[in-house]
């Protein structure tokens, strides 16, 4: 069964802190990993990456892929209020059968950037 | 990405009752899937909504509590029957083009069921 474990679960900093959350996987034939932030009710898409594609960057925010380690990091820096959500982490699995463009999600890391 | 629409955006149920959700997307897409996310927990996959077919359900759901239809490649309706407080939760819908792309997320529906 495919597993995707997040740490930490929740993290309180500063405006102007820099974070760092970690996403590790185990899944059957991987595909590739995705990163939300969800504030309400519907995650939006930050990045996606996949083997070739193992880093990414936008803004402030950046990501990368360790395939070797089964692992990736979204870091954030500078964080400001409006970076508060939870990050959600996702993992798709092989193609075929029941596993075709499904996702795996881990239990997120909800940030908290106090002013 | 696609546009996806999802309806209603919140509802409050009494127990025993139904509910249909409606998730159209803007562009014909491959896959359309639906999650739920119960209260304090992350996403978890209810069913691929596949055109034209069944449903293909996860482990722990089924079809007679999820019905889930799709008609065509940019509409699916996901209903939750015989509700209980248990089934309180964010249910969203989502769509991709395939494995290895990006998967986009409707709204979602805030379901309290009272």
């Amino acid at each position: 069964e495919d597993k995707v474990v997040q740490s930490p679960l929740s993290l309180v900093v500063h405006e102007g802190d820099t974070v760092t959350l970690n996403c590790s996987y185990e899944v059957t034939n991987f595909r590739s990993l995705l990163w939300y932030k969800q504030e309400k009710k519907a995650p939006t898409f930050l990045f996606m990456l996949t083997s070739s594609g193992i880093e990414k960057k936008s803004g402030r925010l950046s990501s990368i892929l360790d395939k070797k380690e089964l692992s990736s990091i979204l870091n954030i820096t500078a964080t400001q209020t409006g970076d508060s959500a939870i990050y959600l982490c996702a993992v798709g699995g092989s193609a075929g059968g029941t596993s075709y463009g499904k996702l795996t999600f881990g239990q997120g890391t909800i940030l908290t950037v106090h002013p | 990405s696609a546009v996806i629409s999802q309806k209603p955006s919140r509802d409050i149920c009494q127990r025993g009752t139904s509910l249909t959700i409606q998730c159209q997307v803007d562009s014909q897409v491959t896959m359309m899937f639906w999650y739920r996310q119960q209260p304090g927990q992350s996403l978890t996959l209810i069913a691929t909504a596949n055109q034209g077919s069944e449903a293909t359900y996860e482990s722990g759901f089924v079809i007679d509590k999820f019905p889930i239809s799709r008609p065509n490649l940019t509409f699916s309706t996901l209903t939750v029957s015989n509700m209980s407080p248990e089934d309180s939760s964010i249910y969203l819908c989502s769509e991709t083009s395939g494995v290895g792309t990006e998967a986009f997320f409707g709204q979602g529906t805030r379901l309290t069921v009272v």
